[in-house]
């Protein structure tokens, strides 16, 4: 059992558009919530990451919401470029050793 | 630096053949661990590693076996594979724990007949 849960699966934007990606948990003793991009036949790479003391972190084109009552972050794409379409992983994990990845969510984005 | 290295990128095995999967890095990082990937379940944690002579298991640890005798290599063993075990594994490092940005390796694609 998925202990972050991640959607869509899929999802196709025009070039210029907005994807986001969903994330829900529900184990409140997450305290580090990463976002990790990966690219066909490579390993995945953080793209950006988050702690619950704030709600918005930007870099770059790149924005993650985080919802602590909620439980619930996303990941915001903004301006998206062809070059963007990889799959995209959330995570998270508590003050310990492990990691918990969502399912991925593959992003396309059309020129 | 190479970063975190694998070896092999492919390998095919029938059931019930035993291999080891490498994994070095050269960052003089403390952590490591090992996860596999399959469509539609994102990266499962199999072991992790906090120091040489220092393992533990993750979310998916039946069927492989780990040591660390360095801090640089952390080999994965399969003792008897299955098909079930055939997957993408990646290698990943960090200085201290999960909670920090883990560096992975490119994986090895492995395939069990």
């Amino acid at each position: 059992q998925q202990q972050v849960k991640q959607s869509p699966q899929s999802l196709i934007v025009q070039k210029g558009g907005i994807p986001i990606i969903n994330c829900a948990y529900e184990n409140t003793a997450f305290d580090y919530f990463p976002w990790y991009q990966q690219f066909p036949g490579k390993g995945p790479a953080l793209l950006i990451a988050i702690r619950p003391d704030v709600s918005e972190k930007k870099e770059g084109r790149f924005t993650i919401s985080f919802n602590k009552s909620a439980k619930q972050f996303s990941l915001h794409i903004m301006d998206s470029q062809p070059g963007d379409s990889a799959t995209y992983f959330c995570a998270a994990s508590t003050n310990d050793y492990k990691l918990s990845f969502g399912a991925g969510t593959t992003v396309t984005v059309r020129a | 630096n190479a970063g975190v290295t694998q070896t092999p990128k492919f390998q095919v095995l029938k059931t019930g053949q035993s291999m080891t999967l490498q994994c070095a890095q050269d960052m003089n990082h403390e952590y490591m661990s090992w996860y596999r990937q399959d469509p539609g379940m994102g990266l499962r944690l199999i072991h992790y590693s906090v120091g040489a002579g220092i393992t533990d298991q993750g979310e998916v640890p039946n069927g492989y076996n780990v040591s660390r005798s360095t801090t640089e290599d952390f080999p994965l063993r399969l003792l008897s594979a299955a098909p079930s075990q055939t997957s993408v594994y990646f290698c990943a490092s960090s200085w201290r724990g999960a909670g920090e940005t883990q560096y992975f390796g490119p994986g090895t694609r492995l395939l069990v007949l």
